[in-house]
């Protein structure tokens, strides 16, 4: 069974749709992170969590807005989506108490396609 | 700010070839250095990682040597599967801000 879920896998959607990505995790690691995916960019970080009432902006927040729920689940919107956001999103985990490594977990990620 | 510059792809081997991919970084203090690999229509998984200078990290035939001299981590393997075809990431984490900086990634391909 996987560790790190993530619903829907594949979304098409128009422009100006709210949509919402979910992320929920058995490790019970309690750092979370929401990531996209652009060719020839990598993967650069949009928000995360440290803990139920930590969240933070990464890189890349901008028309983004995330909600945690509990310490496994982590969700990610796009309140109003527009064709740059297309991309592949990944949800990643951590557990603070790694303090040599700092080894995240990933999702099998979301493909979204803003139309 | 940190930041990890890996090779450009894509890169096309036959099997049984040497492969190299280049990754070099910037960083305050001491990061954490890994290896990501990201297989088609999956996540991406740790391949392999390395704490400190001179600390050589190594799975499934790969290996990466920390070379805090030359600020690298080079990714390697004596002889390459087609099943190894795939894109490979380069990250690096700050060790204590949770800050994880990747490289573009690297797609490889290994005909038979």
């Amino acid at each position: 069974d996987a560790d790190v879920t993530q619903t829907p896998r594949n979304r098409i959607t128009k422009t100006g749709k709210r949509i919402m990505l979910e992320c929920s995790q058995t490790k019970g690691h309690d750092r979370m992170y929401w990531y996209r995916q652009d060719p020839g960019l990598g993967l650069r970080l949009i928000y995360y969590s440290f803990d139920v009432k930590d969240i933070n902006k990464g890189e890349i927040s901008d028309g983004y807005s995330v909600s945690r729920q509990a310490q496994a689940k982590f969700s990610l919107s796009l309140e109003s989506a527009i064709p740059n956001q297309t991309a592949l999103y990944f949800c990643a985990t951590s557990d603070h108490r790694d303090v040599t490594y700092n080894e995240q977990f990933f999702g099998p990620g979301t493909r979204l396609t803003v139309l | 700010g940190n930041s990890v510059t890996q090779m450009e792809g894509p890169v096309t081997l036959s099997e049984e070839a040497f492969l190299t991919i280049n990754c070099t970084y910037t960083a305050t203090g001491y990061p954490s250095l890994f290896w990501y690999v990201q297989y088609p229509g999956e996540g991406l998984q740790l391949l392999l990682k390395a704490t400190k200078a001179d600390d050589k990290g190594s799975n499934k035939g790969f290996e990466a040597t920390y070379r805090k001299e030359t600020t690298s981590f080079h990714l390697e393997k004596g002889s390459v599967q087609v099943s190894d075809s795939a894109v490979y990431f380069c990250a690096l984490s700050d060790q204590g801000n949770n800050d994880m900086r990747f490289g573009a990634g690297t797609r490889l391909t290994v005909k038979p």
